[in-house]
């Protein structure tokens, strides 16, 4: 069975600040997303990170990933308020079914992030 | 461009009741997955469409959930005897083919009372 690990779950930090949020998964997988959610509100695709050492940013945000140690980080740099929100992390295993296409996805638990004016 | 759309909103109803969650994709999507997400949790698969065929129902939390997509496009989440543990958020997303992202529809919040 397939687990989707975040750490941390809860994060404070003040605007300006660098931090990581990191996604451990516990099978070998192809495919990892990231995504965001406002409270009240749908999910919001950010990144997709297909191949070991791919690395994809927009604005603050940097996705990497790293197959072997089955492990992805999101980093955030020089943090503003606007980022305020539930970060997850979601990773994809071909099923037999899908032939190797789209497939259902695992998600963590989410990061909870505040970001302090 | 239209989003997936979801209706009804909210949902509240008793124990024991039946209910349909109505799901319209992205238009041209092939691929269409349900999820449900409970308070401060991340959504949990239940099931998977490629076109009008479940491809992956393993999520499906019991026979007393069921979903159909027969024309490929719209589906409908099927829930038969309702308890209060299914009270959630039931999220549905659709994709095009292959590695793309899915995009999430807003979601039911449906209520058992």
């Amino acid at each position: 069975e397939l687990k989707v690990e975040q750490n941390p779950l809860f994060l404070s930090m003040q605007e300006g600040k660098n931090y990581t949020i990191y996604c451990n998964y516990s099978t070998t997988s192809d495919r990892l997303y990231w995504y965001r959610q406002d409270p009240g509100k749908s999910l919001e695709s950010l990144f997709v990170l297909l191949s070991n050492g791919a690395v994809k940013q927009e604005g603050r945000l940097m996705a990497s990933l790293d197959t072997k140690a089955r492990l992805s980080t999101l980093h955030i740099t020089a943090a503003v308020h606007d980022l305020s929100a539930t970060y997850f992390c979601a990773v994809a295993i071909s099923s037999p079914y899908s032939g190797g296409g789209a497939d259902g996805l695992t998600f963590g638990k989410g990061t909870h992030l505040i970001i302090q004016p | 461009g239209a989003g997936v759309s979801q209706t009804p909103s909210n949902k509240v109803t008793e124990k024991g009741k039946y209910v349909e969650l109505r799901c319209d994709p992205i238009s041209g999507h092939t691929a269409l997955y349900w999820y449900r997400q409970s308070l401060g949790q991340g959504p949990e698969f239940l099931i998977y469409f490629q076109g009008t065929g479940a491809a992956d129902d393993s999520g499906l939390p019991n026979d007393r959930f069921f979903a159909v997509r027969p024309e490929g496009s719209v589906s409908t989440l099927k829930i038969q005897r309702t308890e209060r543990g299914d009270s959630a958020v039931y999220l549905c997303a659709s994709s095009a083919q292959g590695n793309q992202p899915q995009h999430f529809g807003d979601g039911t919040r449906l209520s058992i009372l």
